[in-house]
């Protein structure tokens, strides 16, 4: 057990609608990460918090945002989802930004029909 | 841009057989590297890491060196079990004051007994 839990497990919509997913990190860590974890990308970053701050963006599709809450939960909404959009959405954080050992949840796992 | 290129996979070995996924890297500065694991219907986790060129990272019998001349970081372990067979990730952080990690599509190592 990682520590971060992201739910839910597992999303099944339509395209066109909106979605958000949820992560709450380990205790203490400030940063958090999103990732889209795909068979033909692998895993892509999407964007990083640190502490409420955005502090990095990575491939994140205009459709999707997210930001970080003082409790330092996230959410990263996906709106007007293309099929496309199937996928295993991964949140990691971390202590602080130079450490570089990221600890992952088990993901989400978004279906889009 | 930076980029993490690791052999295609999938690998299939026999038990107590030698390992070796390979890693080549692009990047700016002078980035950590990192080989995560992902075991079926789990998160990632840090296998192994090293921060500076020549440095060796090991853990569970797996070992990987930092070789700034060929840019890689190989994986390798001696003897392979049956529960090592998971999907493996090679990985850098930039190096240059960006702290996510960029990384390869991932290798998928089955071990038969």
């Amino acid at each position: 057990d990682s520590g971060v839990t992201q739910t839910p497990k597992h999303l099944i919509t339509a395209t066109g609608q909106r979605v958000t997913l949820r992560c709450s990190p380990r205790s203490g860590d400030l940063s958090v990460y999103w990732y889209q974890q795909s068979l033909d990308q692998g895993l892509q970053f999407l964007i990083q918090y640190y502490n409420g701050e955005e502090r990095a963006k990575g491939n994140i599709l205009e459709r999707f945002s997210a930001q970080q809450f003082p409790d330092l939960h996230s959410e990263l909404n996906l709106s007007s989802l293309e099929l496309g959009d199937s996928a295993l959405y991964f949140c990691a954080s971390s202590v602080d930004l130079q450490n570089g050992e990221l600890f992952f949840g088990e993901g989400s796992r978004l279906t889009v029909l | 841009g930076n980029s993490v290129t690791q052999m295609e996979g999938p690998v299939t070995l026999s038990e107590e057989a030698f390992l070796t996924i390979n890693c080549t890297y692009t990047a700016t500065g002078y980035p950590s590297l990192f080989w995560y694991v992902q075991y079926p219907g789990e998160g990632l986790q840090l296998l192994l890491k090293a921060t500076k060129a020549d440095d060796k990272g090991s853990n569970k019998g797996f070992e990987a060196t930092y070789r700034k001349e060929t840019t890689s970081f190989h994986l390798e372990k001696g003897s392979v079990q049956v529960s090592d067979s998971a999907v493996y990730f090679c990985a850098h952080n930039s190096g240059a004051g960006s702290y996510q990690l960029t990384f390869g599509k991932g290798t998928k190592l089955s071990v038969i007994p």
